[in-house]
């Protein structure tokens, strides 16, 4: 079982759908959480990170749950720039863990 | 600033040939990364840094050798590349470790084919 899975998708959405992902982790010792966006043949860039609390920006929320050791990254209003491929990243004592990628596509 | 570069941007190696990645930061960071990623893989830690002068191992260390000399500058070699190590490397700098939520700032990658 990899440390950290994500659904590959591909999602393709219209313009201004509602879209969410989730990201699961084994090391229940996990102590930060982020979402980074990578566009086609480019690096990856911090999207958000996700507190204990759950966290907004704009029109990105993430939430993270511990209990259930998962991640998710809501994003609404989608606009045709959010195309990227989403990566979940977990962090623990240097050990950085980065899911494979979920990409999306969204469409006019 | 340049924040993180790499070079070179696209290298092709021969079996057995040796290179060095080279990485440079101009954001003062401690932290230095180096990462490779495959297709369906996701990025996987190859080697870190917490500051000049120490290195350490990541998740697939195996066939690298990693140097920081200076602050600014985080170096990866392959001793005797094999097609496995066919892949894009990316560098990361962050100004401290990633327990405080700290941003990795990544390079631009640096695309290896080893035939």
């Amino acid at each position: 079982r990899k440390e950290v899975e994500q659904d590959p998708g591909p999602f393709n959405v219209p313009e201004g759908a509602t879209v969410a992902f989730n990201c699961t982790y084994s090391n229940s010792a996990s102590q930060s959480f982020f979402w980074y966006r990578q566009d086609c043949r480019k690096e990856p860039k911090l999207l958000m990170s996700v507190y204990s609390s759950g966290n907004e920006d704009g029109r990105f929320t993430a939430q993270l749950n511990r209990a259930s050791q998962y991640i998710s990254l809501l994003i609404r209003d989608s606009k045709l720039s959010d195309s990227a491929t989403y990566l979940c990243v977990v962090y623990n004592n240097n050990d950085m863990r980065f899911g494979a990628g979920t990409r999306l596509t969204v469409k006019p | 600033n340049a924040g993180v570069t790499q070079t070179p941007k696209f290298r092709v190696l021969k079996t057995g040939q040796s290179m060095t990645l080279l990485c440079a930061q101009d954001m003062n960071h401690e932290y230095m990364y180096w990462y490779r990623q495959d297709p369906g893989m996701g990025l996987r830690l190859i080697h870190y840094s917490v500051g000049e002068g120490t290195t350490a191992k990541g998740e697939v260390p195996d066939g690298y050798n990693v140097s920081r000399l200076k602050k600014q500058n985080f170096l990866l070699g392959l001793e005797s590349a094999a097609p496995s190590q066919t892949s894009v490397y990316f560098c990361a700098s962050s100004s401290s470790g990633l327990i405080y939520q700290e941003t990795q700032y990544f390079g631009p990658g640096t695309r290896l084919l080893v035939l």
